[in-house]
């Protein structure tokens, strides 16, 4: 069954305890994206992929690290996590241009 | 600048009337329009896209959008709409000069009253 997957579902931790949340997908999509949805904000992008070893910043980088080692792992990185980043966190992928994305069920991370 | 807006928070229809949730775009190329649909605690699916061809594009659980390129608009459209269809709306938009963007709307919320 094509999916992606996050792990894991639901953390909570406390301000400062380095933590990554992963993401496998078995599509063989060279793209890869991290989003976060908080209320009234919607979707908004954290950091993607365009493929292996090649990774960019969306409009809400800072405090979150991404690396693509290979092309079904998308692993998010929070090193020092902050209240702040308590949110629902999305992985999602796509063949390029003119993929529709396939979302993993969420990450609800608290941080307090 | 890519932008995606969804004018309306929140949408309700009657069950069994037609329901229309709005999204009107902005990118500097031709569009790749998406729309999502969220059930609670669950990620986001694809309901359908436009990519190009026929202005009216047809989807999952018998929704349909129809592309206005003057207008800029994509709107969600479903004959008659069914208590399962409340959910969260998501509209987004790729430019195809810069595939590595997609940019999603807020979100409209709509309740389909029985």
């Amino acid at each position: 069954e094509a999916q992606v997957t996050q792990n894991p579902r639901y953390l909570i931790t406390v301000t400062g305890k380095k933590l990554t949340v992963t993401c496998s997908q078995n599509m063989n999509h060279e793209y890869m994206s991290w989003y976060r949805q908080d209320p009234g904000l919607g979707l908004r992008q954290i950091y993607y992929s365009m493929n292996v070893e090649v990774t960019d910043k969306g409009d809400v980088p800072e405090g979150y690290k991404v690396s693509r080692k290979e092309k079904r792992n998308f692993p998010l990185i929070l090193e020092s996590p902050s209240p702040n980043q308590t949110s629902l966190y999305f992985c999602a992928s796509s063949y390029r241009v003119v993929g529709e994305l396939f979302f993993g069920e969420g990450s609800r991370l608290t941080v307090l | 600048a890519q932008s995606v807006a969804q004018p309306e928070d929140q949408v309700n229809v009657a069950e069994g009337n037609p329901l229309t949730v709005k999204c009107t775009y902005s990118v500097s190329g031709n569009p790749y329009l998406f729309w999502y649909v969220q059930y609670p605690n669950r990620g986001l699916q694809f309901l359908l896209k436009y990519i190009t061809g026929d202005n009216l594009v047809k989807g999952s659980y018998g929704f349909e959008a129809e592309f206005n390129k003057s207008q800029t608009s994509f709107h969600l459209k479903k004959p008659s709409a069914l208590v399962s269809d409340s959910a969260l709306y998501f509209c987004a938009v790729r430019d195809m000069n810069r595939d590595d963007k997609i940019i999603f709307g807020k979100g409209t919320r709509l309740h389909i009253l029985p």
